[in-house]
C-alpha cells in the first residue's frame, strides 16, 4: 500500500532563517506531488505541484520554492522566512483521484 | 478569485440529526468533486466523491449531491455522530489540479 511521510511535524523558525520541508511517498511510482498550505482561518491553498522529476509548477508567487530531486521526493524550501509564512503545510500525492495527504507540518515563524 | 466556496465557516448539529454542508463552484470545467474531512494537526482524509455525470453518490451515512446547473454540491451526514466533528473541505478537480473551499467546521453536540 502507498504511504506518504512528511517531516517535521512542527517547526519554529526565526524570521530570515532558511526552510526545508521534506515529503516522500512509498508504494507507488511517478505520482503527482503537491504542496498545500492552510493559513489560520483559511482553506487549503495550492502552492506547488509536480508531475515528474524536475517539473515544478508554481501556483502562487511567494517566498517559497519547491524541488523534486527524485521520483517520490518533494521538498519545500525558503531562503529567508517571513512572518507570513507561518501556517500548516501539507504534502500530497495522487495518481488520478483522490488526493492523499500527509499529516502536515505546523510552521511558526517568530 | 475563489473558484470553490464554502460560505458557512461553521455548523453545529445535534447528535442523531442530519448535517448538511454546502459548497458552490464557479468554473464549469470542473468535472469531479470531492469531500475531505480534517481533524486538528492532521492531514485531510478523503471522504466521498462524485463525478459530474452523476447527481448523487452514497456511502453509508454520507451522501453527496451535485446540482450542475446551479454549480452546487452538498454533503449530507445522517445520522450525525460525535466523531463527525471536524473541518470538512469540498474540492473540485480540473486539469490535474484540485481546488479546495475554505472549509466548514462541523460540531456535533451530544
Amino acid at each position: 500500500s502507498q504511504t506518504i511521510h512528511q517531516w517535521p511535524a512542527t517547526l519554529v523558525q526565526p524570521v530570515g532563517s532558511p526552510l526545508s520541508l521534506e515529503c516522500t511517498v512509498e508504494g507507488t511510482s511517478n505520482p503527482n506531488l503537491y504542496w498545500y498550505r492552510q493559513a489560520a482561518g483559511r482553506g487549503l491553498q495550492l502552492l506547488f505541484y509536480s508531475v515528474g522529476i524536475g517539473q515544478i509548477s508554481s501556483e502562487v508567487p511567494q517566498n517559497l520554492s519547491a524541488s523534486r530531486p527524485q521520483d517520490r521526493q518533494f521538498i519545500l524550501s525558503s531562503k529567508k522566512l517571513l512572518l507570513s509564512d507561518s501556517g500548516f503545510y501539507l504534502c500530497a500525492w495522487s495518481k488520478g483521484s483522490p488526493l492523499h495527504f500527509g499529516n502536515g507540518t505546523r510552521l511558526t515563524v517568530t | 478569485d475563489q473558484q470553490v466556496k464554502q460560505n458557512s465557516p461553521s455548523l453545529s448539529v445535534q447528535e442523531g440529526r442530519i448535517s448538511i454542508l454546502n459548497c458552490d463552484y464557479t468554473n464549469s470545467m470542473f468535472d469531479y468533486f470531492l469531500w475531505y474531512k480534517k481533524y486538528p494537526a492532521e492531514g485531510p482524509t478523503f471522504l466521498i466523491s462524485i463525478s459530474s455525470i452523476k447527481d448523487k453518490n452514497e456511502d453509508g451515512r454520507f451522501t453527496v449531491f451535485l446540482n450542475k446547473s446551479a454549480k452546487h454540491l452538498s454533503l449530507h451526514i445522517v445520522p450525525s455522530q460525535p466523531g463527525d466533528s471536524a473541518v470538512y473541505f469540498c474540492a473540485a478537480e480540473g486539469a490535474q489540479k484540485l481546488v479546495f473551499g475554505q472549509g466548514t467546521r462541523l460540531t456535533i453536540n451530544p
